[in-house]
This record gives C-alpha cells, sequence and structure tokens, in this order.
C-alpha cells in the first residue's frame, strides 16, 4: 500500500498566477501520476514523472503550462502556471507502488484550485 | 474511441436496495485489470474491488461484487444492501498490461449515485 499526502489540500488564486502542488508518498516509487479532475468530470491523466528524467505529458497537457519536478523517490511537484478559471479543478497526485497488472493505484486526498 | 464506458451519469436507489453501475470497456490486450473506485464528496479515491481479465470468478468485497461478462466487455459493480453512505461518485477503470508503460489506470466518466432514504 501507500500513503500520500498533497499540499496545500486548497487554494483560491489569481487569474495569471502560479501555485506549486506538492506530494509525498510514504515509500519509494518508480513513477509517480498526476490527474486533474475539473468539475463533475473524470480523472485525466496529465504526465507521468519518473526520477531522474524528464515527465512524460499526455496528449492537451504542455511542460510550460504544467511543469513537474521530480527530485526523489517519494516526492514530486506540479506547477499550474498562469493559471485561467478554466484551471479550476482537483488535482491528483497518484502512485502504483506494484508492477503488476493487479495492483492498485493510490490516489493522494486531492488539492482544490479555485482560478478567480 | 472511449476506452471506458459508463452510461449512467447518475442513478437513485432505495436504501438497503441493491444496485448494478454499467461499465463497458475497449481493449485489444488478452492481459488487462478493471478496478472500481469510490469518490465521496470529500474527493478522496476509495479502491473498492479489482477483477482480472483471465479470472474465472466473479470478484467479490463485502457488499461489492463485480459482474464480470467478459465477452461483452462489460464489468458492472453491484452494491447489495445499499447505505446512506453509499452515496457518491463511482469510477470504472482499466490497466492494459502490454499497451501501458506506466501501468497507469484509465478512467470512465463515472456515475453519481445517490441512495434515498
Amino acid at each position: 500500500s501507500a500513503v500520500i499526502s498533497q499540499k496545500p489540500s486548497r487554494d483560491i488564486c489569481q487569474r495569471g498566477t502560479s501555485l506549486t502542488i506538492q506530494c509525498q508518498v510514504d515509500s519509494q516509487v518508480t513513477m509517480m501520476f498526476w490527474y486533474r479532475q475539473q468539475p463533475g468530470q473524470s480523472l485525466t491523466l496529465i504526465a507521468t514523472a519518473n526520477q531522474g528524467s524528464e515527465a512524460t505529458y499526455e496528449s492537451g497537457f504542455v511542460i510550460d503550462k504544467f511543469p513537474i519536478s521530480r527530485p526523489n523517490l517519494t516526492f514530486s511537484t506540479l506547477t499550474v502556471s498562469n493559471m485561467s478559471p478554466e484551471d479550476s479543478s482537483i488535482y491528483l497526485c497518484s502512485v502504483v507502488p506494484g508492477g503488476g497488472i493487479a495492483d492498485t493505484q493510490y490516489f493522494g486526498p486531492g488539492t482544490r484550485l479555485t482560478v478567480l | 474511441a472511449q476506452k471506458i464506458t459508463q452510461t449512467q451519469p447518475g442513478m437513485f436507489v432505495q436504501e438497503k436496495e441493491a444496485v448494478t453501475l454499467d461499465c463497458t470497456y475497449d481493449t485489444s490486450d488478452p492481459s488487462y485489470g478493471l478496478f472500481w473506485y469510490k469518490q465521496p464528496s470529500s474527493g478522496e479515491m476509495i479502491f473498492l474491488i479489482y477483477q482480472g481479465s483471465y479470472d474465472q470468478q466473479n470478484a467479490t468485497e463485502g457488499r461489492y461484487s463485480l459482474n464480470f461478462q467478459k465477452a461483452r466487455k462489460s464489468a458492472n459493480l453491484v452494491i447489495s444492501a445499499s447505505q446512506l453512505g453509499d452515496s457518491a461518485m463511482y469510477f470504472c477503470a482499466m490497466r492494459e498490461l502490454n499497451n501501458n508503460a506506466g501501468n497507469m489506470l484509465t478512467f470512465g466518466g463515472g456515475t453519481r449515485l445517490m441512495v434515498k432514504p
């Protein structure tokens, strides 16, 4: 299993500013995943973060808008840059401690972001 | 094309009754896993149940069971004896073994379940 914490739990930000979200895991994991959940919607994968290499971004997401750091095997940050109201979402950090098909994917509690 | 489809945006169920939440999926990978998560209003994602593509029996976990029909590519979640605390969003998700370098899940659109007292 894995216990994941995120900071901040929620924030209200002004348009044009940036917010960095931190994700801490209680065990070492190879990959960490960042998801976005827009209001009333499902989870959409933003990027996969490997330690020691650049993150891999999904279609529709770019590094300039969502830069990610992965300095070690238990920590990652996601920055939401130059925010607009459309960025208002829950941002979730996630890990899969094992490498098997049946291994559970664990999620952090999420960061609720509101952009005014 | 959508890989995971949940056709019921919202459902009501009477307390103590059973309810089935639908999920169909699309994959050409013979090895895959199907997961259900519950997301209450607090926002946390709670793992409920898992079904592997090679599992011979339907998965069960307490009041949760999975009606797995491989030929139809469906993996419906059955909640028995609904409780008020079951009111939440429910997400079906899939992991493909061979088409998934990151081992992450792909999610369906979700179903909002509301349990009536």
